[in-house]
């Protein structure tokens, strides 16, 4: 078993919907949780960071983290074409440098 | 301040041949981690370096993979031999601190072909 799932299969959205973007893992050490988004030939570039469980919201974005159920949500409001890119699940644990990375969502916002 | 800097972006190279990869990570950033990823895979650890100590080498795939981090600065990754199931993209990051991966910052990644 993969220790983060994500479905990578890509997302096309029109302009202004809510991009809903998730991943399950399977090690209960993780205690950390990001997500990260990717631009086309570039390196990932953290968008939101959570520490165990719970929400939290940076503009239009929001992270859920669900440790009971092992699972993780980004959500992006009024979703813009700026927001096209790859979006990628990682989680860590304590004490542990490692980032276990998802496959990531290809999302593409339609003017 | 400028970012984590790898080179060569990209690198197109015959089996069995010699490439190696150069990171230049954040000035003062101790911490410097190699990644890659491979066609239709995910993102995956390679090692961790603190200064210039291998902190964590789990992730080398095998022995055709050589880190150095002299002097606690750049850091290269040499693969000798080249192997088809190399290509990838190598990303470099470094952090100031350890863990808690809000810390992390990643390089553009340089691009792999082995043909």
């Amino acid at each position: 078993q993969k220790e983060v799932e994500q479905d990578p299969g890509p997302l096309s959205v029109p302009e202004g919907a809510i991009v809903s973007l998730n991943c399950t893992y399977s090690n209960s050490a993780f205690q950390y949780f990001m997500w990260y988004r990717q631009y086309s030939r570039k390196g990932p570039e953290l968008l939101m960071y959570t520490y165990s469980s719970g929400n939290k919201e940076d503009g239009r974005f929001t992270a859920q983290v669900d440790k009971s159920s092992k699972y993780i949500s980004l959500f992006i409001r009024d979703s813009q074409p700026s927001d096209s890119a790859t979006y990628l699940c990682a989680m860590s644990a304590q004490g542990n440098n490692r980032l276990a990375f998802g496959k990531g969502n290809q999302v593409v916002v339609i003017p | 301040e400028a970012g984590v800097t790898q080179f060569p972006s990209h690198s197109v190279i015959e089996k069995g041949q010699t490439v190696t990869l150069r990171c230049d990570p954040i000035s003062g950033h101790d911490n410097l981690y190699w990644y890659r990823r491979v066609m239709g895979k995910e993102i995956k650890f390679l090692l961790h370096f603190v200064k210039e100590s291998k902190q964590d080498e789990s992730g080398m795939p095998n022995n055709r993979f050589l880190a150095e981090r002299t002097g606690g600065t750049y850091s290269t990754l040499k693969v000798q031999p080249a192997e088809l199931e190399d290509s990838g993209v190598y990303f470099c990051a470094s952090s100031q601190v350890r863990v808690s991966g809000n810390t992390i910052y990643f390089g553009e990644g340089s691009w792999l072909t082995v043909v």
